[in-house]
């Protein structure tokens, strides 16, 4: 029983479209986060969402919107899509309010690739 | 503010000979620290972590990393390298628990030949 799923795995489109992936994870925790992977296979924070609520909005274009409709999902949209939106999207999940903080659960990942 | 850096962006080794991935962090906060492995084409898999408890601390698949804070080092150890440990690692590190994020180092790949 996967802890942290994603959907699609892998997403071509073309530039100008407009896509969403979607996030679930089943840990019980409170706290989700999206991370971009680049070509050269860095990692950094997009964003981040504690019991449904944005918490973290590092430096990212409008056209990307995250969405939360209750605390166990965390799904991105992406507007407009930009041949530099080409990426490993990463979702991942933590439990941050309770206990003792032992990091991230991190889902597959999601190549999105725009042409 | 935080930092990571991975002093070798790719490391190659014999099966059977050990293993040293290096990692140096910078932290204003009392830090918590990850080692994860990225196979080909898969996602991130948590190998160990250490959070202001033992400061030896093992992980998965025979790995352990030791935390030095005079040195500000958290390097990454296998005794002996085997084919299935080719991958990307990541070193990471986030101020103690709290909403912070992970910062993550630029990985070092590990090529492991016959």
């Amino acid at each position: 029983d996967t802890a942290v799923s994603q959907t699609p795995k892998y997403l071509v489109t073309q530039m100008g479209n407009d896509k969403s992936i979607k996030c679930e994870q089943n840990l019980g925790h409170d706290t989700m986060y999206w991370y971009k992977q680049d070509s050269k296979k860095f990692l950094k924070i997009m964003f981040s969402y504690n019991n449904k609520e944005l918490i973290i909005n590092e430096t990212v274009p409008n056209r990307f919107s995250p969405k939360s409709p209750d605390k166990a999902h965390l799904n991105l949209h992406i507007n407009s899509l930009e041949l530099g939106d080409s990426a490993v999207y990463f979702c991942a999940s933590s439990q941050v309010s309770r206990g003792p903080w032992n990091g991230y659960t991190f889902g597959s990942g999601t190549r999105l690739t725009v042409v | 503010a935080q930092s990571v850096t991975q002093l070798d962006s790719h490391v190659s080794v014999s099966e059977g000979t050990p293993v040293l991935l290096r990692c140096n962090y910078s932290s204003s906060y009392s830090p918590s620290l990850f080692w994860y492995v990225q196979h080909p084409n898969k996602g991130l898999q948590l190998l160990l972590k250490y959070t202001s408890a033992a400061t030896l601390v093992k992980g998965i698949n025979g790995f352990e990393a030791e935390f030095k804070k005079s040195e500000t080092s958290f390097h990454l150890t296998k005794p002996s390298a085997h084919m299935s440990d080719a991958a990307e690692y990541f070193c990471v590190v986030s101020a103690d628990s709290g909403y912070s994020t992970l910062t993550f180092g630029k990985g070092t790949m590990l090529l492991v030949s016959p």
